[in-house]
């Protein structure tokens, strides 16, 4: 497996701000995702983080709302613009890593908006 | 149908005692399959993977792959209540190259 950071850890936002959250990963990998886990609910993949390339986006999420980087292969941010209380969520990065379609989540960032 | 469904639970189970978990799939779905643990308020940490027919142990937990009748199942043998947290079984899609698709989780209990 690999060791996945994730920042914040959680925080606490004004409705209309933005929150930038970083994914940093010990070792070099091709494919990164983020998805969401809102309270009580499964994931929900919100794009694939492609290096050196736009992000492929999920059906129900976009690009303003979502603006996601991925500079290389360790690190990648997921922006949530102009927040909303029903952004309120977990937000996790996750790795593809070793054995075919294997992944590994990052600790999660706890985002509360008010 | 969906890709991916488990019952949500939630299923209670003796310490001590077999807990099954059990996951189907379509036909969209049929490559790997995997069986994460996510306690309350922590990411989802990766059990089993599983990719072809018949069963797979690793101590305490047995995945099992049925790929004519589309399931995959999940035993933990003497059940204890650490193992209390939400089960999620996810699986790649045959189109390759994409990420894995999740089940709703099932919530186990293991009552002492």
């Amino acid at each position: 497996s690999a060791v996945i950071s994730q920042k914040p850890s959680r925080d606490i936002c004004q409705r209309g701000t933005s929150l930038t959250i970083q994914c940093q990963v010990d070792s070099q990998v091709t494919m990164m995702f983020w998805y969401r886990q809102q309270p009580g609910q499964s994931l929900t993949l919100i794009a694939t983080a492609n290096q050196g390339s736009e992000a492929t986006y999920e059906s129900g999420f976009v690009i303003d709302k979502f603006p996601i980087s991925r500079p290389n292969l360790t690190f990648s941010t997921l922006t949530v613009s102009n927040m909303s209380p029903e952004d309120s969520s977990i937000y996790l990065c996750s790795v593809e890593l070793g054995e075919a379609d294997t992944q590994y989540f990052g600790p999660g960032t706890r985002l509360t908006v008010l | 149908q969906k890709e991916v469904e488990q019952n949500s639970g939630p299923l209670s189970v003796p310490e001590g005692a077999i807990a099954s978990l059990n996951c189907t799939y379509s036909d969209r779905v049929s490559q790997s399959f995997f069986w994460y643990r996510q306690y309350s308020g922590k990411s989802p940490e990766l059990i089993m993977s599983i990719y072809s027919n018949g069963d797979k142990e690793d101590g305490r937990f047995t995945a099992q792959l049925n790929k004519a009748s589309q399931y995959v199942s999940l035993l933990i043998r003497d059940s204890q209540p650490s193992d209390s947290a939400t089960y999620l079984c996810a699986a790649a899609r045959n189109s390759g190259n994409t990420p894995l698709v999740f089940g709703k989780g099932t919530r186990l209990s293991v009552i002492a």
